[in-house]
């Protein structure tokens, strides 16, 4: 069964500053993985995601994400936050063989301050 | 272009009233899926269609909940006899079916469905 944990339910960080929001996963088999962000009453945008190959993906907005595999992790970064970045974001995993179906995680919600 | 479609943007029902939500995907895209989101929570996988046939309802979470797209393009969620616990964000998301299956999905703005 696939599975996303974001331990952390809040990040706080000053604008300006590096943000991380962590992410793990569990998956039979090699996954897609992927980072969606949710302003508020509006539907997920998607950032990024990962298929195969190198282990740093590039993504909207200045958004990037590192793959580790031993460590199942795939950590969303940027290296100087924007107060407009504060929203909901969630990280997603789909299995790359056996269908189209995708697990959220529970979500982070960022909070940048100016 | 146009994003996906969902309609109504908010319903309020009466428990044990019958439901029907309603999703417009992005002009060619051939998955389609349906997510509940609760308060607070991610979005929870409910069915995924690819053209008009339904290849995984897993998640529906009791035999209330019904999807049909019967055209391969406009997808409808129905809810029978409403609970209280049905209430949540019930989002659509549409998607390329690209061989690679690693396509991102398309959201629309969700159905904010109330049962009082």
């Amino acid at each position: 069964a696939q599975s996303v944990a974001q331990p952390e339910d809040q990040v706080n960080v000053a604008e300006g500053n590096p943000l991380t929001v962590k992410c793990t996963y569990s998956v039979s088999g090699n996954p897609y993985l992927f980072w969606y962000v949710q302003y508020p009453n509006r539907g997920l945008q998607f950032l990024l995601k990962y298929i195969t190959g190198d282990n740093l993906v590039k993504g909207s907005y200045g958004f990037e994400a590192e793959f580790n595999k031993s460590q199942t992790s795939f950590h969303l970064k940027k290296p100087s936050a924007l107060v407009s970045d504060s929203a909901l974001y969630f990280c997603a995993v789909r299995k790359n063989t056996g269908g189209f179906k995708t697990i959220f995680g529970a979500g982070t919600r960022l909070f940048v301050k100016a | 272009g146009a994003g996906v479609s969902q309609s109504p943007r908010y319903k309020v029902a009466k428990r044990g009233q019958d439901v029907a939500l309603r999703c417009d995907p992005i002009s060619g895209h051939v998955s389609l899926f349906w997510y509940q989101q609760a308060l607070g929570q991610g979005p929870e996988f409910l069915t995924y269609f690819q053209n008009e046939a339904q290849l995984d309802k897993s998640g529906l979470p009791s035999d209330r909940f019904f999807a049909e797209r019967p055209e391969g393009s406009v997808s409808t969620l129905k809810i029978q006899r409403t609970q209280q616990e049905d209430s949540a964000v019930y989002l659509c998301a549409s998607s390329l079916r690209d061989k690679d299956m690693n396509s991102p999905l398309h959201f629309g703005n969700g159905t904010r469905l109330t049962v009082t």
